[in-house]
């Protein structure tokens, strides 16, 4: 199986900073035709996971412009511009080149 | 729009069976794939399976011997079941959708509490 570690942020990140969250593969997630699978989550206090960006950097349907996704085939970054509250929950990456389906242990950020 | 949400028991005992109910609204099943998530506190998000648009399924070896999944599509409604459950298997049960494929898991339901208690 796929492993996915994801660091920790310094949190509380005080509001309008822009935060970083990484996530590393244990195999690279660059399929053949191009296309890096990895996606990220965002799990508010209370909801389920929402969908922020899937082939790494591609934001998903309504997503702010805020949130970008970049990386390599096993290292990658989602950067939050000028966070705001509702960014606040625990932001996980995922990643679909493979089953089983593997999901990050997740990041946890807090607002200051 | 898009809906989904899960139904279950809330409480079963060490050894019984689980079963938690999707109903989704706003899609069809007979075009997309409908995923089963679950989140425990000893191990976070888990992939447990899937059942494909045109109903064959795909089971994690973490609980395949123990687990099914099937649909009725004239009720849209998706269902998972587990046997021989343990303590550990308490936890936040979720069904999501996808494309198929390659694809990334873009509504999910609410998600249900189950607690695997005497």
């Amino acid at each position: 199986d796929i492993v996915m570690t994801q660091g920790a942020l310094p949190n509380p990140v005080p509001s309008g900073e822009s935060a970083s969250i990484t996530c590393q593969s244990s195999k690279s997630l660059l399929h053949s035709n191009g296309k890096t699978y990895l996606n990220w989550y965002l799990q508010r206090p209370g909801q389920s996971p929402q969908l922020l960006i899937y082939w790494m950097s591609t934001r998903a349907s309504g997503v702010s412009d805020r949130f970008s996704g970049s990386g390599s085939g096993t290292d990658f970054t989602l950067k939050i511009s000028s966070v705001e509250a509702e960014d606040v929950g625990v932001y996980y990456c995922q990643q679909f080149l493979e089953y089983p389906r593997t999901f990050g242990g997740g990041t946890k950020l807090e607002l200051k | 729009q898009v809906q989904l949400k899960e139904t279950g028991p809330g409480l079963v005992q060490p050894t019984q069976t689980l079963s938690i109910t999707c109903t989704v609204s706003g899609f069809s099943l007979t075009s997309y794939y409908m995923q089963w998530v679950r989140q425990t506190p000893g191990k976070g998000l888990e992939w447990m399976g899937f059942i494909r648009s045109g109903g064959s399924t795909e089971y994690n070896s973490e609980f395949k011997s123990r687990l099914s999944i099937s649909r009725d599509t004239s009720k849209n409604q998706v269902f998972l079941k587990m046997n021989s459950l343990k303590t550990e298997d308490t936890g936040v049960y979720y069904c999501a959708r996808d494309h198929g494929g390659y694809s990334p898991f873009d509504y999910w339901g609410q998600g249900v509490m189950v607690t695997v208690s005497s």
